[in-house]
C-alpha cells in the first residue's frame, strides 16, 4: 500500500531535550515536506526537499534542521525543543515537486512541556 | 508576502443545500493552486490542482474554478460525509516549490 509513516504519532517531551520525528515513504516520490498545523495559523511549510541532500526552506523553519539521506527518508529534528513547539506534524511526498499532488501522513501530535 | 485567505470560516449546511468555498490569493506568478480535504485527526487529501484563470475541475459533487484572484470550491448538494475542513493551498514562481496554506473552511453537513 502506498503511504507516506510517521514516528512516533504522540509525543511528550520536556524544554530543551534533542527529538527527532521520522518520516518515510514508499513511493519512490522525489519531493517531502514538514508541516505543523495550528489552530488558527492554519498549516505552515517548515522545510521541503525536492531530492536527496536537496533541502530549502518554507515559512517557518526556525528552531528544526532536516536531512535527506535517502530519497524515502526524511525526518524532522529538532535539537532543542521549546513549548511553542508545541504543534500537530504533517510530513508530506509528491511526484513532481510543489505541483504534485501531496501525499500527507496521518500527523505526529508533539508536546514540548 | 504571498498571502492565501479562505472564507468563510465555518460552514453549516443541510444536505442538498449546495453552496461555495472561496479562497482568495495575493501573489505574484501563480503557479498551481490547491484544494484539500481534510477529516478531523487526519492528513489533508488532495482534490485538485488549477493551473490557470478560466481552468474548472469537477469530482463527484465537487468543483473547482480559478479566476486571477480567487478560486471557488463548489460542493453542490452535498451529503454528510462532504463534512471535513477544506484547504487551499499556492505555490508562486518565485518561491520554487514552497507551498502556502490558507486557513481552511470547516464544513458541516447535516442530514
Amino acid at each position: 500500500e502506498a503511504q507516506v509513516t510517521q514516528n512516533p504519532r504522540y509525543l511528550i517531551t520536556v524544554t530543551g531535550k534533542k527529538l527527532t520525528v521520522t518520516c518515510s515513504q514508499n513511493m519512490n516520490h522525489e519531493y517531502m515536506s514538514w508541516y505543523r498545523q495550528d489552530p488558527g495559523l492554519g498549516l505552515r511549510q517548515i522545510y521541503y526537499s525536492m531530492n536527496v541532500e536537496v533541502t530549502d526552506k518554507g515559512d517557518v523553519p526556525e528552531g528544526y534542521k532536516v536531512s535527506r539521506k535517502e530519497k524515502r527518508n526524511f525526518p524532522l529534528i529538532l535539537e532543542s525543543p521549546s513549548p511553542n513547539q508545541t504543534s500537530l506534524y504533517f510530513c508530506a511526498s509528491s511526484l513532481s515537486g510543489g505541483l504534485g499532488e501531496q501525499f500527507f501522513g496521518p500527523g505526529t501530535r508533539l508536546t514540548v512541556l | 508576502e504571498d498571502q492565501v485567505t479562505q472564507s468563510p470560516e465555518a460552514l453549516r449546511l443541510q444536505e442538498g443545500e449546495s453552496s461555495s468555498l472561496n479562497c482568495s490569493y495575493t501573489v505574484s506568478g501563480l503557479r498551481g493552486l490547491f484544494w484539500y480535504r481534510q477529516d478531523p485527526g487526519k492528513g489533508p487529501e488532495f482534490l485538485f490542482t488549477l493551473y490557470s484563470a478560466g481552468e474548472e475541475k469537477e469530482k463527484e459533487r465537487l468543483k473547482a474554478t480559478l479566476t486571477k484572484k480567487e478560486s471557488f470550491l463548489h460542493i453542490t448538494a452535498p451529503k454528510p460525509e462532504d463534512s471535513a475542513t477544506y484547504l487551499c493551498a499556492v505555490t508562486v514562481w518565485a518561491a520554487g516549490n514552497k507551498l502556502t496554506f490558507g486557513g481552511g473552511t470547516r464544513v458541516l453537513v447535516k442530514p
